[in-house]
C-alpha cells in the first residue's frame, strides 16, 4: 500500500523559515516525481513544486519561486520542502503526492500538514 | 500559465440526479486533463485521468469528456457519498494548474 506522512508543518511568523517533510513507503520512491500541492483555508488547490524522480530536476509556481526549495533523499525514501520568506498568504495545508508517468496524474496523496504563518 | 476555469462553481442536485461540471482551459492541452474529488478535511481523490480513463476503483456512475480545450465530468446518478468538491487539472505543462473547484451540495 502507497503511503504518504506529511510533517514539519506549524506556526511560524512573517519572514520565518520551515522544512517540511513527507515520508513514502509502499512502492519504490526513486522512480516516481513527486510533488507539493497546497490549499488555504476554504480555498481550492494550488500546485506548488515538483521534483523529477533522480531529484535532478525541479519546477516551481511563481510565487514560490526563489523562496522555496524542493528536494528529496531517495536513500530514506523522503522528500522535502524548505520554505523561508513566509508570508501569510502562504498559510496553508501542504500536501504532497505522487504523479504517475506520461499524464502526470496524482494517484497518492497524504493526508496535509497544517502551515500557518502569523505573528 | 495555463488558465483552467471551471463551471458552475457551485451546484445544487439531489440523489439520483445526472451532473454535469465543466473545465476549460485557455489553451489546447490535449487529453492531460485529470479530475478530483475532495471532502471536507481529506486530501483530493483521483477520480479521472487522460480526459477520460476512471481511475481503479471509482465508480462507473463517473465519467470524463473532451480534448483540446473543453472538458466535462459526468456523475450519471448522484449518490450520497459524492457530494463534495470537484477540481480539474491540466498536466499538459510542468507548471500545472487546477481549476477553482465546484462544490456540489444537496
Amino acid at each position: 500500500e502507497v503511503l504518504l506522512v506529511e510533517s514539519g508543518g506549524g506556526l511560524v511568523q512573517p519572514g520565518g523559515s520551515l522544512r517540511l517533510s513527507c515520508a513514502a513507503s509502499g512502492f519504490t520512491f526513486s522512480s516516481y516525481v513527486m510533488n507539493w500541492v497546497r490549499q488555504a483555508p476554504g480555498k481550492g488547490l494550488e500546485w506548488v513544486s515538483l521534483i523529477s524522480a533522480s531529484g535532478d530536476y525541479s519546477y516551481y509556481a511563481d510565487s514560490m519561486k526563489g523562496r522555496f526549495t524542493i528536494s528529496r533523499d531517495n536513500s530514506k525514501n523522503t522528500l522535502h520542502l524548505q520554505m523561508s520568506s513566509l508570508r501569510a498568504e502562504d498559510t496553508a495545508v501542504y500536501y504532497c503526492a505522487r504523479s504517475l508517468p506520461q499524464f502526470a496524474q496524482y494517484e497518492s496523496w497524504g493526508q496535509g500538514t497544517l502551515v500557518t504563518v502569523s505573528s | 500559465d495555463i488558465q483552467m476555469t471551471q463551471s458552475p462553481s457551485s451546484l445544487s442536485a439531489s440523489v439520483g440526479d445526472r451532473v454535469t461540471i465543466s473545465c476549460r482551459a485557455s489553451q489546447g492541452i490535449g487529453s492531460y486533463l485529470n479530475w478530483y474529488q475532495q471532502k471536507p478535511g481529506k486530501a483530493p481523490k483521483l477520480l479521472i485521468y487522460a480526459a477520460t480513463s476512471l481511475q481503479s476503483g471509482i465508480a462507473s456512475r463517473f465519467s470524463g469528456s473532451g480534448s483540446g480545450t473543453d472538458f466535462t465530468l459526468t456523475i450519471s446518478s448522484l449518490q450520497p457519498e459524492d457530494f463534495a468538491t470537484y477540481y480539474c487539472q491540466q498536466s499538459y505543462t510542468t507548471l500545472i494548474t487546477f481549476g477553482q473547484g465546484t462544490r456540489l451540495e444537496i
